[in-house]
């Protein structure tokens, strides 16, 4: 099975700019989230989409905007970049059948992204 | 919200066990899971418990006590390729909130 791919792998980019990130879900999961990792720290949740709506979202600004497409793949778009905004940008996906949340979460290798 | 505590570092030789106590404060709970992320890698799903006690899975096993808001990863036979940043996370309702990790060291 193909697992989870993200990219870019590497991206610099201006202050006040925008960027997408792209993320290909693993096959036969139908949810993707999104998480930032700074250095050192642990994966913050930014949002979670399911069936191509999100569906849930943590303490990110409106600027982290997301889709997902009807083949469960996925983008994440930041606008007005920020320096703060210099992280590694992970996406995972999952399998969520009826209410239950609780399959466990496959990374990708994630976008580390640079703001200068 | 969530909040979850961890040490920050473990040092340990080959070998060895190694045990990372996560505590955890959280307004929904269903379940503590574990991830294992070797730097510059992905994070990689290690177990899971929804319930109080010991799961077992090879040389790792983890352990949860919901009345006591705490679990732990227990590390056995510790080998090089163990040496990574390990994340304890709860899931409240549909999203997963991680720890800050604790980084192993294993010495030869």
């Amino acid at each position: 099975e193909t697992g989870v791919t993200q990219s870019p792998t590497h991206l610099i980019k201006t202050r006040g700019q925008q960027v997408t990130l792209r993320c290909s879900s693993q096959s036969g999961h139908n949810t993707v989230s999104w998480y930032q990792q700074a250095l050192g720290q642990g994966p913050q949740f930014i949002f979670q989409y399911y069936r191509e709506e999100e569906n849930g979202r943590g303490n990110f600004p409106p600027r982290f905007s997301g889709l997902q497409f009807p083949n469960y793949s996925s983008e994440l778009n930041v606008n007005a970049l920020e320096l703060d905004d210099s992280a590694l940008y992970l996406c995972a996906s999952s399998l969520v059948a009826g209410s239950s949340y609780n399959s466990p979460l496959h990374f990708g290798n994630g976008t580390r992204l640079t703001v200068t | 919200g969530q909040s979850l505590e961890q040490p920050s570092e473990v040092t340990a030789v080959e070998g060895a066990i190694v045990q990372i106590n996560c505590t955890y404060q959280t307004s929904g709970f269903y379940g503590l899971s574990w991830y294992q992320q070797h730097d510059g890698g992905a994070p990689t799903f290690l177990s899971y418990n929804a319930l109080d006690g010991l799961e077992e899975t090879g040389r790792f096993s983890s352990f949860l006590s919901r009345s006591d808001s705490y679990g732990y990863l227990l590390l056995q036979e510790l080998q090089m390729k163990d040496s990574a940043s390990y994340f304890c996370a709860v899931r409240d309702d549909y999203k997963l909130s991680f720890g800050a990790g604790t980084t192993v060291t294993v010495r030869a």
